[in-house]
């Protein structure tokens, strides 16, 4: 069990760039969650899957955020034409079907300047 | 929709003291369950103890226990014999026991920065 890590661990980019980040779960976990974290907040839930299938979005992810899992593995969440609000951190985790115990990754700082 | 409130954005403790951390949350669900992670500095966040709303035994995991009062709608965390490892920003974490409309996902309070001084 090598836990859930994310790549890149930091990412600066340019407002109106387009960012994706990767995050791989524990294997045998099916159900994998993205949150967003700014400074001084705890994470706020953004989107989560069931395998491959995309069961929930919140309403902080915008049109411009996309996330997929194609083989129910890993997961990119793309940002398009960022902007210096989105300038956080993008933690990930997953967890079995139950989902009670949720494993965090080390997430991915954006820095958008 | 749920809400998450920690009242103390920082405390601090004497190493092997006992400390309280705070923890509020608003819901007009009967079942859910409630958490507390821990994020040490630069590191992942790992959870500390969990607690589900039916139960009305306080959970209990070695250093660290809860005081669940579910009609005042209050989960605070003790973490006794406190250790300088235990220094990380703690958040309290809500979930539904329902799914759908965002409940599948945690809703974090925005946590308390626990200092332990040696």
């Amino acid at each position: 069990d090598t836990g859930v890590s994310q790549n890149p661990r930091h990412k600066i980019t340019k407002r109106g760039q387009n960012v994706t980040f990767r995050c791989d779960p524990i294997s045998e976990h099916n159900r994998l969650y993205w949150y967003r974290q700014t400074l001084g907040q705890g994470p706020e839930f953004l989107t989560y899957f069931q395998n491959e299938a995309q069961l929930e979005k919140s309403r902080l992810l915008s049109d411009r955020f996309s996330a997929e899992r194609p083989k129910g593995s890993f997961s990119t969440l793309e940002i398009q034409r960022t902007e210096q609000g989105d300038s956080a951190m993008y933690l990930c985790a997953s967890s079995v079907r139950t989902g009670l115990e949720q494993y965090f990754g080390p997430g991915t700082r954006l820095t958008v300047t | 929709a749920q809400t998450v409130t920690q009242s103390q954005p920082e405390m601090s403790v004497q190493e092997a003291e006992t400390v309280t951390l705070s923890c509020t949350y608003d819901t007009s669900e009967s079942d859910y369950y409630l958490f507390w992670y821990k994020q040490p500095p630069s590191r992942q966040m790992i959870l500390v103890i969990r607690q589900e709303a039916y139960k009305q035994q306080n959970a209990t995991e070695n250093r660290f226990s809860v005081n669940f009062q579910k009609a005042a709608k209050s989960f605070s965390l003790k973490i006794s014999d406190s250790q300088l490892g235990d220094a990380a920003m703690y958040f309290c974490a809500y979930r539904s026991k329902y799914s759908g409309g965002g409940a599948d996902g945690l809703t974090f309070g925005k946590g308390t920065h626990l200092i332990i001084q040696p």
